[in-house]
């Protein structure tokens, strides 16, 4: 069945480090990919999106590309800062079905 | 705007209690409901996802039910919790898109249940 795989965490990096957090899937077909955040203590949030190849998804400094070649859609910021921190969840979702959650990644930041 | 509540934000219930968790959502109609469960530090289940009034689908086999009794409302409940239902809930939707696709999920704040 369809899969999401993410890097184990939990990542921890200095303030103003590059950040890569790894997510491959596994599908029959082209699903859309997404990005969604998740603070201590509530729900998640959308951070990013991409529906096709090649589509790049960007919001507040994160960016994610869809690469159908390698099945990923690994997720980068330039410059984390303390306030990055939270767990990280990529999914995938076929037209018309259900969400398919990755384990997520805790990353934490420190000063 | 769409917002999506879910209450209550805490609760601590013994085992053999009922349960009932209730979410809501503004601002949009005919939504796709669904209830998710977390436990500590682990991901995301899929309990119950919903098309609609009345239409239910079950994801796990378990001792929690779901309901919608209206358009915007999505319940969850149990006759008797066990231990193992501890865990942060969460209740999301989604709508369709123009193409006749599901949109992608927005999720509520949750509501973090122990069993004792």
């Amino acid at each position: 069945g369809d899969s999401v795989t993410q890097m184990e965490g939990p990542v921890t990096l200095s303030e103003e480090a590059f950040l890569t957090i790894n997510c491959t899937y596994t599908a029959t077909g082209y699903p859309s990919l997404f990005w969604y955040v998740q603070y201590p203590g509530e729900g998640l949030q959308l951070l990013l999106k991409a529906t096709k190849a090649d589509d790049k998804g960007s919001n507040k400094g994160f960016e994610a590309t869809y690469r159908k070649e390698t099945t990923s859609f690994h997720l980068e910021k330039g410059s984390v800062q303390v306030s990055d921190s939270a767990v990280y969840f990529c999914a995938l979702r076929y037209y018309g079905q259900n969400f398919v959650f990755g384990p997520g990644t805790r990353l934490s930041v420190l000063p | 705007s769409q917002t999506i509540h879910q209450w209550p934000a805490t609760l601590v219930q013994p085992v053999g209690s009922p349960l009932s968790l209730e979410c809501t959502v503004e601002g949009t109609s005919n939504p796709n409901l669904y209830w998710y469960r977390q436990a500590a530090g682990r991901g995301l289940q899929l309990l119950f996802y919903s098309v609609g009034i009345g239409q239910i689908s079950s994801e796990v086999p378990q001792n929690l039910s779901a309901s919608r009794p209206q358009d915007r409302q999505f319940i969850l409940s149990s006759k008797k919790l066990l231990l193992s239902d501890s865990g942060f809930y969460l209740c999301a939707w989604s709508s369709i898109g123009a193409s006749g696709g599901w949109n992608e999920q927005f999720f509520g704040p949750g509501t973090r249940l122990t069993v004792l």
